[in-house]
């Protein structure tokens, strides 16, 4: 099993671009979530996917972040647009019922 | 609501000798599931080590094990040996249903 595939690795862009983030969660996994994860506010959960179907998107800072699951085997996370306060590592990671998440490698975005 | 409190921010600890590093949560739930998360300065999260609440055994990974007391609610854990490969943040993490409560981490830093 490869793991969670999280790609981009790494993103620069300019503020005001969309960025998209790409995951692939690990098949029979269930459940996906979105964390970012930075220095001032550690990791924060921005929304969770139970069956493909979001649950809680309590956590997504502002309507320039949206997330979608088209199926089980793919999600993304826009930012549209981006601002350089949207620089972060964001994790997203995956789990089947109460195991504990499997996280991908996170993609580190820096909006300049 | 569910919290998860990690007051050691920082710690260090010489190579081969023992620490422990602290965690404890709040929560009205009876069953869920403890586990510390790794993150290297590769800042891949790795699962360290899972602990289910109606298990009374401490779980043991290796040179990792916990010391779960429930009735205080608390969750330490114990690295044994310590290698410099385990300079890193240590995440506490308590999961109920679909979420996760993540604690803020302790940074470890493993002296030669």
């Amino acid at each position: 099993d490869a793991g969670v595939i999280q790609s981009p690795r790494h993103e620069v862009t300019e503020m005001g671009q969309e960025v998209t983030l790409r995951c692939k969660p690990i098949s029979g996994h269930n459940s996906l979530f979105w964390y970012r994860q930075t220095m001032m506010r550690g990791l924060e959960l921005l929304i969770y996917f139970n069956n493909n179907v979001p649950i809680d998107d309590s956590g997504m800072p502002e309507d320039r972040f949206s997330a979608k699951m088209p199926n089980a085997s793919f999600s993304t996370l826009k930012i549209q647009p981006s601002e350089p306060r949207d620089s972060a590592v964001y994790f997203c990671a995956s789990s089947s019922r109460n195991y504990g998440y499997t996280f991908g490698s996170g993609t580190r975005l820096t909006v300049v | 609501a569910q919290t998860v409190t990690q007051s050691q921010p920082e710690m260090s600890v010489q190579e081969a000798e023992t620490v422990t590093l602290s965690c404890t949560y709040d929560t009205s739930e009876n069953n869920y599931y403890l586990f510390w998360y790794k993150q290297p300065p590769s800042r891949q999260m790795i699962l360290v080590i899972r602990q289910e609440a109606y298990k009374q055994q401490n779980a043991t990974e290796n040179r990792f094990s916990v010391n779960f007391q429930k009735a205080a609610k608390s969750f330490s854990l114990k690295i044994s040996d310590s290698q410099l490969g385990d300079t890193a943040m240590y995440f506490c993490a308590f999961i109920s249903g679909n979420q996760f409560y993540f604690g803020t981490g302790t940074s470890l830093t493993v002296i030669p």
